[in-house]
């Protein structure tokens, strides 16, 4: 597609509930990643890909937190058993080179997935 | 620990003046600086960026300058456009360990009539 695609837009959870969000990069790229942003801050890293190998989730907040590429496309971060910390904008990026951020390496995001935690 | 600060949260300039917008970081590490604009309801988008071999980047309306010595960064907008309202933030990385965008917390610009 022309941009990164992410879905849903807006998710309500109850407090336990697992959600999942999708993030349909651009055609092609191979450089995927997850942010997170709380409300009033900056974008926080939350894990890398490269096609379908996750080799960075250091940013990863816990154990609660798992996101896959199976096919080296589309990704999916799922949250089990959410809390209300979990609250933010889940920023999806990807980029067509193969090192995670070279010279000036654009990223682009997507818009973004807003959860709401009850 | 905030590595990243954007210390004004929020700036208000008459269109046509000149905006700054500040930055600063902590790691000499970092050799690597962008900035981003964000609009409501959007992801954010690359804007200009510069590397620590240079202290000056300019892109049309837009210039980007790195104190290395004060671990300062700042951009410039000039003239001033009502469409230039958003939040900006400032991101740093370092190259040699090609790891992930570290970023500010993000300055919302308002550019008035």
């Amino acid at each position: 597609g022309a941009g990164v695609s992410q879905s849903p837009r807006y998710k309500v959870a109850k407090r336990g509930q697992d959600v999942a969000l999708r993030c349909d990069p651009i055609s092609g790229h191979v450089s995927l990643f997850w942010y997170q942003q709380a409300l009033g801050q900056g974008p926080e890293f939350l894990t890398y890909f490269q096609n379908e190998a996750q080799l960075d989730k250091s940013g990863l907040p816990s154990d609660r937190f798992f996101a896959e590429r199976p096919e080296g496309s589309v990704s999916t971060l799922k949250i089990q058993r959410t809390q209300q910390e979990d609250s933010a904008v889940y920023l999806c990026a990807s980029s067509s080179l193969i090192r995670q951020l070279s010279g000036a390496n654009v990223l682009t995001f997507g818009a973004g997935s807003r959860l709401t935690v009850l | 620990d905030q590595q990243v600060k954007q210390n004004s949260p929020s700036l208000s300039v008459q269109e046509g003046r000149i905006s700054i917008l500040n930055c600063d970081y902590t790691n000499s590490m970092f050799d690597y600086f962008l900035w981003y604009k964000k609009y409501p309801a959007e992801g954010p988008t690359f804007l200009i960026s510069i590397s620590s071999i240079k202290d000056k980047n300019e892109d049309g309306r837009f210039t980007v300058f790195l104190n290395k010595s004060a671990k300062h960064l700042s951009l410039h907008i000039v003239p001033s456009q009502p469409g230039d309202s958003a939040v900006y933030f400032c991101a740093v990385y370092s190259t040699g360990t090609a790891s992930k965008l570290t970023f500010g917390t993000g300055t919302r610009l308002q550019v008035t009539l």
